[in-house]
């Protein structure tokens, strides 16, 4: 139990344009999902915590224009990157929790996004 | 002060031998505690979790918990070079839902 899917694992885009990225979960019902974002040899950087039907919740310093974050159904949340550039290539990774319990911090694979 | 600390190594341990990695806390009302894999390029993956003073086992994985001296460690019996990687220590502090990550431990397994 506990998997969450997360598209795609890698995408390589011009600056100026926008990528989505997805993260479901695929047997549960995440109330609350998680974006980080990680560089090399760095820990995760918590990016925004969002709840199931109500606006994400950003860490102090993301620019919630920029990383656009949408939890519309307990089982999608997305995080668009919009205009992006070079300085947003990085590992994004979503985590999912549902409401039963303390083993449900559970990660997707990560998504690999470099700008050119 | 940062609230997870862990030593960022590198770690180096004989295969075989007990990898013990550390984490120490600043929130005293923190509750629960997780402990991470991550391999080079990879999403983190759970290993276990404690959230009681003590020690809980798992197969080679050994989670001890001290709140009295807000520390966690995690021990790894019998190392292979497979557990070479990334251990990230998390805390779920008081009141919130989202974890707070140390920095990571890299351990390495020389065979």
């Amino acid at each position: 139990g506990a998997v969450v899917s997360q598209h795609p694992s890698r995408v390589i885009c011009k600056s100026g344009t926008s990528v989505k990225i997805e993260c479901r979960s695929l047997d549960f019902q995440a109330t609350t999902m998680f974006w980080y974002r990680q560089f090399p040899k760095k820990s995760l950087m918590l990016m925004a915590t969002s709840n199931e039907g109500s606006k994400a919740t950003y860490e102090q310093g993301v620019e919630k224009d920029k990383f656009l974050i949408n939890h519309a159904s307990l089982t999608l949340s997305t995080l668009t990157v919009t205009s992006a550039h070079p300085e947003d290539s990085s590992f994004y990774i979503c985590s999912a929790r549902g409401s039963g319990g303390l083993d449900g911090y559970t990660f997707g694979s990560g998504t690999r996004l470099t700008v050119v | 002060q940062k609230e997870v600390e862990q030593n960022s190594g590198p770690l180096s341990v004989p295969e075989g031998a007990i990898a013990s990695l550390n984490c120490t806390y600043s929130d005293r009302g923190s509750q629960s505690f997780f402990w991470y894999r991550q391999y080079s390029g990879k999403s983190p993956e759970l290993i276990m979790f404690i959230y009681s003073n003590g020690d809980k086992e798992d197969g080679r994985f050994t989670a001890q918990l001290n709140k009295a001296s807000q520390y966690v460690s995690l021990l790894i019996r019998d190392s292979q070079p497979s557990d070479s990687a990334t251990y990230l220590c998390a805390v779920l502090i008081q009141g919130a839902q989202k974890l707070v990550f140390g920095q990571g431990t890299r351990l390495t397994i020389n065979p």
